[in-house]
């Protein structure tokens, strides 16, 4: 099945403590992007990927890192969380560039104490 | 500075009635629109897009959306609600200042009432 699959799709963590969420997709898509989704705020992209090796800073990429070592993969690093980084994060991928479809994972929910 | 505006916060509907969720866009250039959809604790599913050509295009679960060059909108809308209609709605627009990103607006929520 096609599909974008995120891990974990809860945490909750604290201050300070270095977190990974992972993003795979198994459509061979070369882009790949992350966001996250406040209410009132819709969603805000935190970083894209146009191809492997190839990453670029969205709206709001402060306080995130992202690698893109395989097609595949799109992790997602926060270094050192912080309580404002509480939020809903989506991966998302598609074919070719953002005018594409995009196909988006399940979700993951992230509590900063 | 490009935006997408969703009105709304919220659009309470009868179930059999003809639904409206607005969304008015800010771009310059050739605009290409969309619409996704998301279900209470699930991601995003698309629903629809407009590149170019016919102004109203056919999307998933029986809605439709008008492209309106000349008010900037991007309406979408479904001749007769379903309760499982019930979600929360996103318009986007490309941006083709910023590498082509997505913009996004803050969504409507869609509430069938039975």
């Amino acid at each position: 099945e096609a599909q974008v699959t995120q891990n974990p799709r809860y945490l909750i963590t604290v201050t300070g403590k270095k977190l990974t969420v992972t993003c795979s997709q198994n459509m061979n898509h070369e882009y790949m992007s992350w966001y996250r989704q406040d209410p009132g705020l819709g969603l805000r992209q935190i970083y894209y990927s146009m191809n492997v090796e190839v990453t670029d800073k969205g709206d709001v990429p402060e306080g995130y890192k992202v690698s893109r070592k395989e097609k595949r993969n799109f992790p997602l690093i926060l270094e050192s969380p912080s309580p404002n980084q509480t939020s809903l994060y989506f991966c998302a991928s598609s074919p070719q560039t953002s005018t594409d479809t995009q196909y988006f994972g399940p979700g993951t929910r992230l509590t900063v104490l | 500075a490009q935006s997408v505006a969703q009105p709304e916060d919220q659009v309470n509907v009868a179930e059999g009635n003809p639904l409206t969720v607005k969304c008015t866009y800010s771009v310059s250039g050739n605009p290409y629109l969309f619409w996704y959809v998301q279900y209470p604790n699930r991601g995003l599913q698309f629903l629809l897009k407009y590149i170019t050509g016919d102004n109203l295009v056919k999307g998933s679960y029986g809605f439709e959306a008008e492209f309106n060059k000349s008010q900037t909108s991007f309406h979408l809308k479904k001749p007769s609600a379903l309760v499982s209609d019930s979600a929360l709605y996103f318009c986007a627009v490309r941006d083709p200042h910023s590498n082509y990103q997505l913009i996004w607006g803050a969504g409507t929520k869609l509430i069938i009432k039975p």
